[in-house]
């Protein structure tokens, strides 16, 4: 059973425009969530987090925002640059289970930024 | 900065070999990973440790083992590789004490063939 869902296999976008990737999760015991950027042949980068208390968090153009509620994160790029065309993963973790750290990922979802 | 390294970027190997994929970390980190990536599967959960010599299954660790012998190397062992196998296959890494401590540092990953 996927716990964490990227229901958007794709998205293409204008460059300068915003993105938006979507990432619904099912386990509400989840408190830490990160969003990885992946290139072709390359290993994922870290991009950027939230922690549960939080509803949003900042990073330059990144921006990330939580609904505990709904149990929704989108993470939001603004302005979209065509070397933000990549694979985005979100991942989910129960921080309050052991110092493992074990993080649950989503399928991702590819965004093409068109010059 | 973290620097996770993979011994093969590119693998072929036949059916029934054993295959072994190698991951060395340089942060002295506790926790390791290995990964693997299929399209529209996002990446899976093969094997995580958390100390030297300790090693737990994660949620597809049929047909594979692990070795952690040292803090910064962690193996992966395919005993009889099979084509079901074909995947990109990833290694991670994390510190327990790090701040978030859930961020995992990935390896450039390695493509396996099994014909």
């Amino acid at each position: 059973d996927q716990q964490v869902k990227q229901n958007s296999p794709s998205l293409s976008v204008q460059e300068g425009r915003i993105s938006i990737l979507n990432c619904d999760y099912t386990n509400s015991m989840f408190d830490y969530f990160l969003w990885y950027k992946k290139y072709p042949a390359e290993g994922p980068t870290f991009l950027i987090s939230i922690s549960s208390i939080k509803d949003k968090n900042e990073d330059g153009r990144f921006t990330v925002f939580l609904n505990k509620s709904a149990k929704h994160l989108s993470l939001h790029i603004v302005p979209s640059q065509p070397g933000d065309s990549a694979v985005y993963f979100c991942a989910a973790s129960a921080t309050r289970f052991g110092a493992t750290n074990k993080l649950i990922f989503g399928t991702g979802t590819l965004l093409a930024v068109q010059p | 900065d973290v620097k996770v390294t993979q011994s093969s970027r590119y693998l072929v190997k036949r059916t029934g070999e054993k295959v072994f994929l190698e991951c060395v970390q340089d942060m002295d980190h506790e926790n390791m990973f290995w990964y693997r990536q299929d399209p529209g599967l996002g990446l899976r959960l093969i094997y995580f440790s958390y100390d030297v010599k300790m090693k737990e299954k994660g949620d597809i660790p049929e047909g594979y083992s692990v070795s952690r012998e040292k803090k910064e190397r962690f193996s992966l062992i395919l005993e009889s590789a099979s084509t079901n196998q074909t995947s990109m296959y990833l290694c991670a890494s994390s510190s327990r004490t790090g701040v978030p401590q859930e961020t995992q540092y990935f390896g450039p990953g390695t493509r396996l063939l099994v014909l």
